[in-house]
């Protein structure tokens, strides 16, 4: 069955600080890797994706995530956080059948 | 780009009662997806269109679920002999060919009382 994990059900951090959102996937996912941003009462809005090249995928508002086949992984880092970036993400594969991680809710602390 | 809408952005109704939902796609994307997101949960795959063609349904779907695309532009999610249950936030999103980004709409809040 396809999957995908997200280990950390909410993340605290310090505004201006780095921070990592992970998310492992099964090897049956197909290698289309995503990360969504969802806002409170709001839709998905797509932060990056990876689809195929270069491992390391630059996406908007200074998120970037790295693809790593061997361990199955597509973590989500940002190297200092704002106030703004409060919200929850989440990790998802797939081609067209989207499966999505349950999420992690980032909360950025003043 | 209007992007994706969809209406209501909120329902409730009654246990045992029909309701429809709408989805506007972005206009030249050919494929319409719908997912359900319950408290806690990412979006759920439900099923998905190209063009007018429903080309999967997931097992979530069941036969009190209807979806059509009749013209292949926007969408319609109904949802027959509502149950408490099927309270959750109903996400259309679309694209243009498969493995690219998948925009989404603001979703349709349902709540089965």
């Amino acid at each position: 069955a396809q999957s995908v994990t997200q280990l950390d059900s909410q993340v605290p951090v310090f505004e201006e600080a780095p921070v990592e959102l992970r998310c492992n996937y099964s090897s049956s996912v197909s290698v289309y890797l995503f990360w969504y941003v969802q806002y409170p009462n709001q839709g998905l809005q797509l932060l990056l994706k990876y689809l195929s090249g270069s491992t390391l995928v630059k996406g908007i508002n200074g998120f970037e995530a790295e693809f790593n086949k061997s361990q199955t992984s597509f973590h989500l880092r940002k190297p200092s956080v704002h106030i703004s970036d409060t919200a929850e993400y989440f990790c998802a594969g797939g081609s067209y059948q989207l499966t999505f991680g349950k999420g992690t809710k980032l909360s950025v602390i003043p | 780009d209007t992007g994706v809408s969809q209406d209501p952005r909120h329902k409730i109704t009654k246990r045992g009662q029909n309701v429809t939902f709408r989805c506007d796609p972005i206009s030249e994307h050919n494929r319409l997806y719908w997912y359900r997101q319950t408290l806690g949960q990412g979006p759920e795959f439900l099923t998905y269109f190209q063009n007018e063609a429903q080309l999967e349904k997931s097992r979530l779907l069941s036969d009190r679920f209807s979806a059509e695309r009749p013209k292949g532009s926007f969408s319609t999610l109904e949802i027959q002999r509502t149950e408490q249950g099927d309270s959750a936030m109903y996400l259309c999103a679309s694209s243009l060919v498969m493995g690219n980004e998948q925009f989404f709409g603001p979703g349709t809040r349902l709540t089965v009382l």
